[in-house]
């Protein structure tokens, strides 16, 4: 059981729209800048977005950040059969002592 | 471009000790907090302990009592032990670069499997 929470998969079609949530607590994403980061099939993790909004050098603008209280969205636009990943969330927990990452969301471009 | 390289036995036997090294080029290791995360297959990603190059450490409450992470500047590595590991420890070990709030560099991870 992760600490913060992630939907297991999500889909949508070519060139459309999806959304994931992360959604933690006081102690955690209310209080620490989020981290996104995508990991291919059979690769390390990359960096996707970093303090909830910020793209590193070489991100597209088709992905974005978003926090508001306990809760982080990544956002990903225009999708490609390429974006097929699974996507964690980040982030310091003051309680735990301990960085926490979500359970991990599968995304299927159909 | 900084690059990671994890490097270590990928069979260790239970009880035994898992020991891992990361290497880093393309960059100094001064400067910086270096950390290690833990995948176990088909599972999600978990934080173990970060060091800064002084060598002040933080380390997953989890996991305390079984590591010891260090870094050698004169070699530009950051290095892992586990203790006592269990099947439970089976897992693609990362090392990767803390700045700020973010792991933003990470190597291609070892498989390392407890196993007798």
């Amino acid at each position: 059981q992760s600490v913060l929470t992630q939907p297991p998969s999500v889909s949508a079609a070519p060139g459309q729209k999806v959304t994931i949530s992360c959604s933690g607590s006081s102690s955690n994403i209310a209080n620490n800048y989020v981290s996104w980061y995508q990991q291919l099939p059979g690769t390390a993790p990359k960096l996707l977005i970093y303090d909830n909004n910020k793209r590193p050098s070489g991100i597209p603008d088709r992905f974005s950040g978003s926090k508001s209280g306990t809760s982080a969205t990544l956002g990903i636009t225009g999708l490609q059969t390429g974006d097929e990943a699974d996507y964690y969330c980040g982030t310091w927990d003051s309680s735990l002592s301990a960085w926490v990452f979500g359970g991990g969301t599968k995304l299927t471009v159909l | 471009q900084v690059q990671l390289q994890e490097s270590g036995p990928g069979l260790v036997k239970p009880s035994e000790t898992l020991s891992l090294t990361c290497t880093v080029s393309g960059g100094s290791i001064s400067g910086y907090y270096w950390s290690w995360i833990r995948q176990s297959p088909g599972q999600g990603l978990e934080w173990i302990a970060y060091i800064y190059y002084t060598g002040s450490t933080k380390y997953n409450p989890s996991l305390k009592s079984r590591v010891t992470i260090s870094v050698d500047t004169s070699k530009n590595q950051s290095s892992l032990k586990l203790s006592s590991v269990t099947a439970a420890d089976t897992a693609v070990y990362y090392c990767a670069r803390l700045i700020g709030n973010t792991f933003d560099y990470w190597g291609q991870g070892t498989l390392v499997t407890v196993s007798s």
